[in-house]
């Protein structure tokens, strides 16, 4: 399987716990976005990074978030101190160089329920 | 401000029906990307089509085609013989060419085929 991947795929936390995501992008993918999506919605842009540059955050992402991809690879996403306003379906996405590079392909998400 | 319009929340049509999801955007850049993305009931998003703002050409692919027109700012999506595999939720997405990388998502359309 070449495509995006994501773990865990699923999550069920208790508020005030910490949480965190994988993505794994297409390998010669060299830019990494990060979605948030609640039911009835679509996809809400979080951030993007190109490499392992953070190049894009939106207002969406409190001081509770954090992403990082330390090697231009794969990437985390933590949430501390879980609320259950973060219960939603995070998904990832990732893009190519050149002509290709504004098409996005996205992981199948990671669904946290926060209790 | 960005933003992508699809006034129809859920849509059921009997199987070998054609079906149009509506898709309506605002922009003030003159050069941009719009997307079509089918997201079925695992949840994982299906990239489907990209058109460029200065290319106007509909497409047809298979059973799926789209008719995009800058005067009306509208990129519709009809699905020709429906099939029941063609249930899912479809989004429309915009992407701003130079200032930024994230989408711009509409709300989605669900689509339910009944056999």
């Amino acid at each position: 399987d070449t495509g995006v991947s994501q773990d865990p795929r699923h999550k069920i936390t208790k508020r005030g716990q910490n949480v965190t995501f994988r993505c794994d992008p297409i390998s010669e993918h060299n830019r990494l976005y990060w979605y948030r999506q609640t039911l009835g919605q679509g996809p809400e842009f979080l951030t993007y990074f190109q490499n392992e540059a953070q190049l894009e955050k939106s207002r969406l992402l409190s001081d509770r978030f954090s992403a990082e991809r330390p090697k231009g690879s794969f990437s985390t996403l933590e949430i501390q101190r879980t609320e259950q306003g973060d219960s939603a379906m995070y998904l990832c996405a990732s893009s190519s160089r050149g002509r290709r590079q504004e098409t996005q392909y996205f992981g199948p998400g990671t669904r946290l329920l926060v209790l | 401000a960005q933003k992508v319009t699809q006034a129809q929340t859920e849509i059921s049509v009997v199987e070998k029906e054609d079906v149009t999801l509506d898709c309506v955007y605002e922009t003030r850049d003159t050069t941009y990307y719009l997307f079509w993305y089918k997201q079925p009931p695992s949840g994982e998003l299906v990239f489907l089509i990209r058109r460029n703002s200065f290319d106007e050409q509909n497409e047809i692919s298979g059973r799926y085609s789209w008719n995009f027109q800058k005067s009306t700012s509208s990129f519709n999506f009809t699905i020709t013989a429906s099939q029941v595999v063609d249930s899912a939720v479809y989004f429309c997405a915009l992407r701003r060419s130079n200032t930024g990388n994230q989408f711009y998502f509409g709300t989605g359309t669900s689509l339910t085929v009944i056999p």
